[in-house]
């Protein structure tokens, strides 16, 4: 069974500073997806960014990047430049192409970003 | 184009009570899921659907029941509440082109 673990409960940056963000995953699968999902305050489920796994190349959304090793089933996200509406709740979450879908989570970074 | 609703989005139960969730979304998705979420644990899959009139075991079924008579439709239902059962009720649909899941907006219960 696939596994999703996120070590760092909680994180603080100052604004306008870079912060990353851990995730490690473990599955024997060789085809799979992951994501990075925001969680703000009003609860909304926002798809921040993903990474196809036979991709080496790490995505990329603006502010928003990622450290995909594959090897060491490692998936961080780092957020540049952060600003006070980059607070909130962050997920990482596994999705294996042959699972119709299901997603399984792990357990949550909230993250608050300082004036 | 509303996406992903869920009704309602708020509700308080007393234990032994029931309920239904109801879970609609207007983008011709085949598979959907509910999911709960509870503080430290990130979001569990409760029970998903591969189409219509097909629903199946997540992780976390005991306590509840589903139903997809309708594609649009995604039902979660409480038969005899627990407060082991109070949660935020996440309801999501998947397209595989691109890889994504969209969800609702979440409905927060409690079990009293």
């Amino acid at each position: 069974a696939q596994t999703v673990t996120q070590s760092q409960p909680e994180m603080s940056v100052q604004e306008a500073e870079t912060v990353t963000l851990s995730c490690t995953y473990d599955t024997s699968e060789n085809n799979y997806y992951l994501f990075w999902y925001k969680q703000p305050p009003s609860r909304q489920m926002i798809l921040v960014i993903r990474q196809e796994a036979y991709k080496q190349q790490n995505a990329t959304e603006n502010r928003f990047s990622v450290n995909f090793q594959k090897a060491a089933k490692s998936f961080s996200l780092k957020i540049s430049d952060s600003q006070l509406g980059d607070t909130a709740m962050y997920f990482c979450a596994f999705m294996s192409m042959s699972n119709t879908g299901k997603l399984i989570f792990g357990q949550g970074t909230t993250l608050q970003v300082k004036p | 184009n509303a996406g992903v609703t869920q009704t309602p989005k708020f509700r308080v139960l007393k234990t032994g009570q029931s309920m239904t969730l109801l879970c609609a979304q207007d983008m011709n998705h085949e598979y959907m899921y509910w999911y709960r979420q509870d503080p430290g644990m990130g979001l569990r899959l409760i029970h998903y659907s591969v189409g219509e009139g097909t629903t199946a075991k997540g992780e976390v079924p005991d306590g509840y029941n589903v139903s997809r008579l309708k594609k649009q439709n995604f039902l979660l239902g409480l038969e005899s509440a627990a407060p082991s059962q109070t949660s935020v009720y996440f309801c999501a649909s998947f397209q595989n082109s691109p890889y994504e899941q969209y969800f609702g907006p979440g409905t927060r219960l409690t079990v009293t």
